[in-house]
């Protein structure tokens, strides 16, 4: 399968633990992207890699959440401290770099996450 | 007001109908526009993007209407593999793909 690879797909902890998330985008993808979706809802921006660099953070990434791309390949998310609020299913797509950003984004199946 | 608006739905139609859905953008410097389809707790799915023109794929039909900041999605024959929700997308930009979603209308389509 050479689509976009999360895990874990589900993840279930306790308030004011710390979680981290993995994405392994399509191999030739240089263009990376996180996003949230809560029931009912399209899923949110959060932030953008182009490579290693981060080009783009959404106000919804609050300073608990941080993401990385150290080698411009898999990318992690991590929450700190999380809260209730921080239950979504947390979405990672990947896309090619083209001139009039037309290329379409391909989005992995998603990590869920639950905060008890 | 939210930057990208749809009809929640759900709209319930039986095979073989022709079923139409609409959705509002307010960003008039938007770039780019798609139709995205994603099932039941799964990940969302190109459908097609959206041209000025109007563009056709099969059974589906998408309409954009820059000047009334518009864009429409029509499926025609549905089936029952149709059923999911049709989310509208559009490109924001700002020198990347800055995707805003709109919430999803969901499609049921029954025997």
């Amino acid at each position: 399968d050479t689509g976009v690879s999360q895990n874990p797909r589900h993840k279930i902890t306790k308030r004011g633990q710390n979680v981290t998330f993995r994405c392994d985008p399509i191999s030739e993808h240089n263009r990376l992207y996180w996003y949230r979706q809560t029931l009912g809802q399209g899923p949110e921006f959060l932030t953008y890699f182009q490579n290693e660099a981060q080009l783009e953070k959404s106000r919804l990434l609050s300073d608990r959440f941080s993401a990385e791309r150290p080698k411009g390949s898999f990318s992690t998310l991590e929450i700190q401290r999380t809260e209730q609020g921080d239950s979504a299913m947390y979405l990672c797509a990947s896309s090619h770099r083209d001139a009039r950003n037309n290329q379409p984004q391909h989005f992995g199946d998603g990590t869920r996450l639950s905060i008890l | 007001r939210k930057e990208v608006e749809q009809d929640p739905g759900p709209f319930n139609v039986p095979e073989g109908a022709t079923v139409a859905f609409n959705c509002t953008y307010s960003n008039s410097a938007s770039q780019s526009f798609f139709w995205y389809r994603q099932d039941c707790r799964k990940e969302p799915k190109l459908l097609m993007s959206v041209y000025s023109s109007g563009n056709e794929d099969g059974r589906f039909t998408a309409q954009l209407n820059r000047a009334s900041q518009y864009i429409s999605l029509l499926i025609r024959d549905s089936k029952l593999s149709d059923s999911a929700t049709y989310l509208c997308v559009v490109n924001t930009g700002g020198g990347f793909q800055k995707l805003v979603f709109g919430t999803g209308t969901r499609l049921l389509v029954s025997p």
